[in-house]
């Protein structure tokens, strides 16, 4: 069964803390592909990130990183040091053989 | 950003009637999908095209049909519209299905069945 879970529905930080987004996802094929998405107040889709079942090497891009350990089926993003500008829904999706699959998503909001 | 455009991007439409929403892409991508998000389930699958006149079904088909009569415009048809199909409609294109890539969204058509 191919599945996404982000058991997080919503997670409410202060400014200048850190967030880790969970993403928990289930497949049968040995080889796929990880993403992750941002989509912002104003509605649109952003591509963040992607990364395929073979690297497990973690991924730092600024104040973002992602954590992906195929021993627990995770791939989780941590947002360090966060900011006003970071509320935002974000999903994390997986692409096998199948169709890509999203999870229901983890709304962030930052306060001041 | 990727060259993709929906239209219209609000509609308010009453129960029972036709709907077409249009995608429109620049990237010569092969392959084009319409997805639907609520609250909840993420985004799911509509339908997708893998070329021009050639579509399958997604996850959540029925009520939905589509066409590609050329390679940058895929539109998406509600015969009779419902409430359930209430929900912000997502175009997304890719220039291969295989894993390793990405898609690209455009900006959404909020749709309200009355």
């Amino acid at each position: 069964a191919q599945k996404v879970t982000q058991a997080q529905t919503e997670i409410s930080v202060v400014e200048k803390e850190d967030v880790t987004l969970d993403c928990v996802y289930e497949t049968r094929d040995t080889t796929y592909y990880l993403f992750w998405y941002k989509q912002p107040p104003s509605g649109e889709l952003v591509f963040l990130i992607r990364r395929n079942s073979f690297d497990e090497q973690n991924e730092i891009s600024g104040r973002y990183s992602w954590n992906f350990q195929k021993s627990t089926s995770s791939f989780n993003f941590t947002i360090t040091a966060s900011q006003v500008v970071d509320s935002a829904v974000y999903f994390c999706a997986l692409k096998d053989n199948n169709d890509m699959r999203f999870g229901a998503g983890t709304r962030l909001t930052v306060k001041p | 950003d990727a060259g993709i455009t929906q239209s219209p991007r609000h509609k308010v439409t009453e129960t029972g009637t036709p709907v077409t929403l249009r995608c429109h892409q620049t990237e010569n991508h092969r392959y084009m999908y319409w997805y639907r998000q609520d609250p909840g389930h993420g985004l799911r699958l509509i339908h997708y095209s893998y070329g021009v006149k050639d579509t399958d079904k997604g996850e959540v088909s029925d009520g939905y049909s589509v066409s590609r009569s050329k390679t940058e415009d895929f539109l998406l048809t509600l015969e009779s519209a419902t409430s359930s199909q209430t929900s912000v409609y997502f175009c997304a294109i890719s220039p291969d299905r295989a894993s390793s890539y990405e898609q690209y969204f455009g900006p959404g058509t909020r749709l309200t069945v009355t």
